[in-house]
C-alpha cells in the first residue's frame, strides 16, 4: 500500500516560533501536496509540487513555504507561527496515472498555536 | 471556476439504516471523481474511484453513483455500522497539462447512532 507518512500527529508551538511539518512517501510519487483543514472550510491547498526542486502555490501560500530536496520528502515551513495558522495540516501524494490520478493522504498533524 | 458542492453537510442515522449522500460539480475538464472517508483526526482515505465512462461502483456496503451528464454524483451506504461515523469528502479531479487538479467539496459529516 502507498503510505504518506507525516512526522508528527500533534504539535503545539509558540507564536512566532519556525515550524517544520516533514512528510514523506514511499511510491515514488512526482506530486506532492499540503493541506489545511479547517470547519466548515474543508481542505484548502497551501502548496504543491510535481518534481524535486520544484514548487507551486496553492489557494492560502501566505505564511508559509515548502522545501522538496528529495522526491520523496515535502516540508511545510511556518516561518513565524501565528494563531492563526493553528489547524489540522494534511500531505498528499499522488500518481499522474489516470486511473488512479487520486490522492493518498497522511494521517494529519494537528497544530496549536499559543 | 470549479466548483464541489456536498449536501447535506450533516446527517444523524440509526445504526442499521441506509443512507446517501450527494455531491454536485462544476469541474472542467472532468477527470475523475474520488470518495473519500474521513475520522476524526486522521487524514482521508478513498473509497471509490470513478472516471468518466463509468456510472456506479462498489467498496462493501458503500456504492457510488455518477451521472456525468447531470454533473452528479452520490455516495449510499447501506445497512449503516457505529463505525460508519465520519466525515465523507468529494473529489473531482480535472486534467491539466497531463497533471491532476483536485477540487474538494467542504464534506458530510455523518453520525450514527446504536
Amino acid at each position: 500500500d502507498v503510505k504518506v507518512t507525516q512526522s508528527s500527529r500533534y504539535l503545539v508551538k509558540r507564536t512566532g516560533e519556525k515550524v517544520f511539518l516533514e512528510c514523506v512517501q514511499d511510491m515514488d510519487h512526482e506530486n506532492m501536496f499540503w493541506y489545511r483543514q479547517d470547519p466548515g472550510l474543508g481542505l484548502r491547498l497551501i502548496y504543491f509540487s510535481y518534481d524535486v526542486k520544484m514548487k507551486e502555490k496553492g489557494d492560502i501560500p501566505e505564511g508559509y513555504s515548502v522545501s522538496r530536496e528529495k522526491k520523496e520528502r515535502f516540508s511545510l515551513i511556518l516561518e513565524s507561527a501565528s494563531t492563526n495558522q493553528t489547524s489540522m495540516y494534511l500531505c498528499a501524494s499522488s500518481s499522474p496515472d489516470r486511473e488512479s490520478g487520486g490522492y493518498t493522504f497522511g494521517s494529519g498533524t494537528r497544530l496549536t498555536v499559543v | 471556476k470549479n466548483q464541489v458542492e456536498q449536501s447535506p453537510q450533516s446527517l444523524i442515522i440509526l445504526e442499521g439504516k441506509n443512507c446517501t449522500l450527494q455531491c454536485n460539480y462544476t469541474v472542467s475538464p472532468f477527470s475523475n471523481l474520488r470518495w473519500y472517508k474521513q475520522d476524526t483526526g486522521r487524514g482521508p482515505v478513498s473509497l471509490t474511484i470513478m472516471t468518466f465512462s463509468e456510472n456506479t461502483k462498489s467498496n462493501g456496503r458503500y456504492t457510488a453513483t455518477l451521472d456525468a451528464d447531470t454533473k452528479q454524483s452520490s455516495l449510499h451506504i447501506t445497512a449503516s455500522q457505529l463505525s460508519d461515523s465520519a466525515s465523507y469528502i468529494c473529489v473531482v479531479s480535472a486534467t491539466t497539462g497531463g497533471s491532476y487538479i483536485p477540487t474538494f467539496g467542504r464534506g458530510t459529516s455523518l453520525i450514527v447512532h446504536p
